[in-house]
């Protein structure tokens, strides 16, 4: 298996809503990441995972909360979500934390959410 | 920390022609450099990477070049055709650093 699953495909939710975003991937893969991307712009760093531990939390918001259950599952929590989080979610995996030949980034088909 | 700049932001090629895209880098420690192609409403895919111990990395009509003592690399594309149209990203990263990547370049082929 060498792909990222993120499920839903598609979200859309209130502002008073709490819901998950789940990503999951079974290659071995020790660091994952979430990514939020707008239209026309590259994708955003939100949190990094090693070894299942949070390493980077690029200042998000706290209506964002990353978890890590194990090494093959990461989820994105969400509530109180504002319009202006409308956005693709992407996750990614790599085989270590950063990035080198043969340790690239796995992307997810990302969750396009939508937030009214 | 690394800041990474792409140009041009907008390519239109005719179907045939060859696409050039130049990314700058600041951080002199980045040493892996990734391009992402992403199709409109899907996943960006890697779709060709170089190391900083290599000058060129060619895999069928893509190549990439780096130039490690000015911090740039490119990505050159020949004999384009309709499906290489995307919007395609450069990244700089590093083993335990996290891809930077630039701000991305839409690439047009006219048939």
């Amino acid at each position: 298996d060498t792909e990222v699953t993120q499920t839903p495909k598609h979200l859309v939710m209130g502002m008073t809503n709490k819901k998950s975003l789940k990503c999951e991937q079974h290659m071995g893969h020790r660091a994952m990441y979430w990514y939020k991307q707008k239209a026309k712009k590259p994708p955003e760093l939100m949190f990094v995972y090693s070894y299942e531990k949070l390493s980077i939390n690029e200042s998000v918001p706290s209506r964002f909360s990353p978890e890590c259950p194990n090494s093959s599952l990461l989820n994105l929590h969400l509530h109180a979500l504002q319009p202006e989080d409308s956005a693709l979610y992407l996750c990614a995996s790599s085989q270590v934390q950063g990035g080198n030949s043969n340790y690239g980034y796995t992307f997810g088909s990302g969750t396009r959410l939508t937030v009214v | 920390g690394e800041n990474v700049e792409q140009h041009p932001s907008t390519l239109s090629v005719q179907e045939g022609d060859s696409a050039v895209i130049k990314c700058t880098y600041s951080d002199s420690a980045s040493n892996y450099f990734p391009w992402y192609k992403q199709e409109l409403g899907k996943r960006p895919q890697l779709i060709i990477d170089i190391r900083s111990n290599v000058g060129e990395k060619k895999d069928q009509r893509i190549a990439v070049t780096l130039n490690k003592t000015a911090k740039h690399f490119s990505l050159h594309i020949t004999e384009t055709q309709p499906e290489d149209s995307a919007v395609y990203f450069c990244a700089a990263g590093g083993l335990g650093q996290n891809f930077v990547f630039g701000p991305g370049t839409r690439l047009s082929v006219l048939p």
